[in-house]
This record gives structure tokens, C-alpha cells and sequence, in this order.
């Protein structure tokens, strides 16, 4: 069975200094993996996706991830934070050759960005 | 905005009511989810249909009924709910569920439901 881990349940950020919620995961086989956003009284927002190829991934709003195999982790970056992007944060993986398109989440992280 | 439409957006009902959910995408997906979300919690998946047939049921309590009645429209039907059930319900699509699909998830801004 998959699992996600989301470390910390809160991250603290400054607005315009980087950011980095982190993830990790494990899995049987290759993963697909997903960030997700959800703002207050909203639904998950789709971000970014890793598939295959290049582990840098880029996103919508700036956000990028970088997967890393070995340390099983795709952590979710900005170079610049800004307040609007204070919100919760889901991370998700699949197992490749999963039926279903089961995605299997993180408990979330909520990033705080204070001007 | 969303693509994926879900009505009602907020629903309080009784113990007692009979109510449905509805969702509705228009992107051509072959595949809907439904997924229960308590605050601050990840999404629970509930049901997952893949063209317009019930293929996956996460153990989800007959007070909980799903319906396809097409490509594009997904419903909950709701009956003899409980407090606990109180939460948000979302909706999701996406292009399919085979074993190599990549594609995401595409989420509604969900329902809210109490339970009184």
C-alpha cells in the first residue's frame, strides 16, 4: 500500500522569501505525483504533476517540485512567496500501474505567508 | 473557475431528509469521484465511476447513494444521515482511470453539508 507524508503541519513563510512544503512518499513501483492547493471554502486546485523524465516540475503560479528517488520526495517550491498564496497544501501519489486512479494524500500542509 | 460544477453549495438538512447532491462536468471526462473532506483533513474517496459504472465503493454506508445518469452528471443521494456526516462532499473528474493514466484530478468547490 502507497502512503504520503507531509512533515509539518504548518509552514511560516515571509512574503518574497522562498518556500518549500515538504513531501514525502512510498510506493510500490514508479509514482506519479501531484500538488494540490485548496483555498478557504474552495475545492483542490491542481498544480503541478511528476510523470517521468525531468525531475524539476513546473507549475501553475510559480510553484515548482522537484522529485528525488532516492530520498523518495517531491517537494513543492517558490522562489518568492506571496501572500495570496497562503492556503492548504496537499501532496498525492499514485502507484503507475494503479486501476482506479486511486490518489492516495498527504495529511496537508497550511502555508502562512505574512506580509 | 472551476470546472467542475457542484450544486447545492452549502445544504443543511435533518436526520430524516431526502436530499441529492449533483455534479456536473463538461470536459469530456470518463471518469467522476466522490470524496468526503472533513476541516483540515485530506480528501476521503467514497465512489469512483469510469464510464458512467460504479467501479470502486471505499466501504461507504448504504445512507450514501451514488448515480450516473450520464457522462457528464454525477448525483449523491443522501438519506437517514447521521451528525458525523456533517462535511464538505467534492466532486471530481478526470480523462480516465486506466492503469497508466497521468492525468489529474479536476475538483468542484464541493458541497457543505450539516446534518442536524
Amino acid at each position: 500500500a502507497q502512503s504520503v507524508a507531509q512533515p509539518e503541519d504548518q509552514v511560516n513563510v515571509a512574503e518574497g522569501n522562498p518556500l518549500t512544503v515538504k513531501c514525502t512518499y512510498s510506493v510500490s513501483g514508479n509514482p506519479y505525483l501531484f500538488w494540490y492547493v485548496q483555498y478557504p471554502n474552495r475545492g483542490l486546485q491542481f498544480l503541478l504533476k511528476y510523470i517521468t523524465g525531468d525531475n524539476l516540475v513546473k507549475g501553475s503560479y510559480g510553484f515548482e517540485a522537484e522529485f528525488n528517488k532516492s530520498q523518495t520526495s517531491f517537494h513543492l517550491k517558490k522562489p518568492s512567496a506571496l501572500v495570496s498564496d497562503s492556503a492548504l497544501y496537499f501532496c498525492a501519489v499514485r502507484p503507475v500501474f494503479n486501476a482506479g486512479n486511486m490518489l492516495t494524500f498527504g495529511g496537508g500542509t497550511r502555508l502562512m505567508v505574512k506580509p | 473557475d472551476t470546472e467542475v460544477t457542484q450544486t447545492p453549495k452549502h445544504l443543511v438538512m435533518g436526520m430524516t431528509n431526502k436530499k441529492s447532491l449533483k455534479c456536473e462536468q463538461h470536459m469530456g471526462h470518463r471518469a467522476m469521484y466522490w470524496y468526503k473532506q472533513k476541516a483540515k483533513k485530506p480528501p476521503e474517496l467514497m465512489f469512483v465511476y469510469s464510464y458512467e459504472k460504479l467501479s470502486i465503493n471505499e466501504s461507504v454506508p448504504s445512507r450514501f447513494s451514488p448515480e450516473c445518469p450520464n457522462s457528464s452528471l454525477l448525483n449523491l443521494h443522501l438519506h437517514a444521515l447521521q451528525p458525523e456526516d456533517s462535511a464538505l462532499y467534492l466532486c471530481a473528474s478526470s480523462q480516465g482511470t486506466g492503469g497508466g493514466s497521468n492525468q489529474p484530478q479536476h475538483f468542484g468547490d464541493g458541497t457543505r453539508l450539516s446534518i442536524l
